[in-house]
This record gives structure tokens, C-alpha cells and sequence, in this order.
């Protein structure tokens, strides 16, 4: 079991410009999940993946967003034209929904800072 | 909605002293309930779980049992160690979606020699 991956850990770029963020969920699980955690907060749901069928977007996700997982396998997600409020960390998750009762695993996810 | 409140942080203790975190949730039904642990720098990882009422959750020590009937899910330790020092995060799992997590605010433990 090698975890869930993420790549970068860490991310700084200036507002406005376009970041891209990638996780490799657990090999054998078919769900991946996407949240952000702000400073002293909870994680926060943004949306969700089964296989490549993205099922379901939080109103957390504007149209600067977008995310993907083309084959069912990794997934990106993509902010376009950052603003100050993107800085965040950006959490991956997933799990095997053919166990109801199996939790969702994390990834160590990618800090985002907008200069 | 769905939610999570949890006992408002930071906490400090002493090594050996016992450790209470509160958390009440409101959802419809009878959701899954989490105790996530945040140590700096990682991600979350599963401490505990329970998925219906008077089911008690534990690992490495720490306890949480869901009372349904106060709809709480409060996590125990009895001995700290320096090593507990990270953030904890209760959360729910509702049947009604259960694809996502919803999570309280987070409470920050720091545990002194």
C-alpha cells in the first residue's frame, strides 16, 4: 500500500497565474476525492471522482477550477487566473466504495501560496 | 445541513494527563463518525471510526464512542504522550452522501514533557 500521492507539496506562484496539481490515489481504489483546508479550518469537500466520472462539485468550486481524471486513475486539478484567496492547502483523498464502511485515506497535500 | 462542532482548541497538557475532546454533530439519519489526526506538515490520517450508535471506536489508546442520543462523538485518551502533540478533527460521514466528509474546525493538542 503506497498511499495517496500528491505532487508538488508545495506551490507559490503570483495572482493570476494558472496552477496545476496532480494525485495518485491508492491502486486499487475507484473513488478520489478533492477538498482544501484553509489556515485553522477544516477540510472542505470540492468535489469527487468514480473512476472517471467526476459525480459531484461543491459550490466551493467557481469556474476557475477544474479538475480530471481521464483514465480513473490520477486526477488533476487546475486553478486558473489565482487569486489571494486560492492560497489554501489542497488535500486528496480515496477509497473503494465497493465497502461501504472503508474511510477515505489522505494524501500529505499541496500548499498553495499566491504572492 | 450537515455538520460537525468540535471543542474549541488550543488544548495544553502535561504528559500523562488525560485527554477529552468534545464533538457533536448534526446530520439527518445516522451518519458514519471519524476522529482524523493532522500531525505538522502531513496529511490527515484515520485515527478512529464507528459507523452506528454505541459503536466505540479505538486506537493508540484513544476511545470515542457514538451516542446517538446526544449525537457525539467525544475522543478519549487516558495517558498522553509528546508524540499525541498534532491537530484533531471529528468528522461525519451522512448516508445520504456518502461520498463526502464534513469536518469540525480542528483542535490542537500539545502535549509538554
Amino acid at each position: 500500500d503506497t498511499g495517496v500521492s500528491q505532487d508538488p507539496r508545495h506551490k507559490i506562484t503570483k495572482r493570476g497565474q494558472n496552477v496545476t496539481f496532480r494525485c495518485d490515489p491508492i491502486s486499487e481504489h475507484n473513488r478520489l476525492y478533492w477538498y482544501r483546508q484553509t489556515l485553522g479550518q477544516g477540510p472542505e469537500f470540492l468535489t469527487y471522482f468514480q473512476n472517471e466520472a467526476q459525480l459531484e462539485k461543491s459550490r466551493l468550486l467557481s469556474d476557475r477550477f477544474s479538475a480530471e481524471r481521464p483514465k480513473g486513475s490520477f486526477s488533476t486539478l487546475e486553478i486558473q487566473r489565482t487569486e489571494q484567496g486560492d492560497s489554501a492547502m489542497y488535500l486528496c483523498a480515496s477509497s473503494d466504495s465497493r465497502d461501504s464502511n472503508q474511510p477515505q485515506h489522505f494524501g500529505d497535500g499541496t500548499r498553495l501560496s499566491i504572492l | 445541513g450537515d455538520s460537525v462542532t468540535q471543542m474549541e482548541g488550543p488544548v495544553t497538557l502535561s504528559e500523562e494527563a488525560f485527554l477529552t475532546i468534545n464533538c457533536t454533530y448534526t446530520a439527518t439519519g445516522y451518519p458514519s463518525l471519524f476522529w482524523y489526526v493532522q500531525y505538522p506538515g502531513e496529511g490527515l490520517q484515520l485515527l478512529l471510526k464507528a459507523t452506528k450508535a454505541d459503536d466505540k471506536g479505538s486506537n493508540k489508546g484513544f476511545e470515542a464512542t457514538y451516542r446517538k442520543e446526544t449525537t457525539s462523538f467525544h475522543l478519549e485518551k487516558g495517558s498522553v504522550q509528546v508524540s499525541d502533540s498534532a491537530v484533531y478533527f471529528c468528522a461525519l460521514r451522512a448516508r445520504s452522501n456518502d461520498y463526502k466528509l464534513s469536518f469540525g474546525a480542528g483542535t490542537t493538542v500539545t502535549v509538554r514533557a
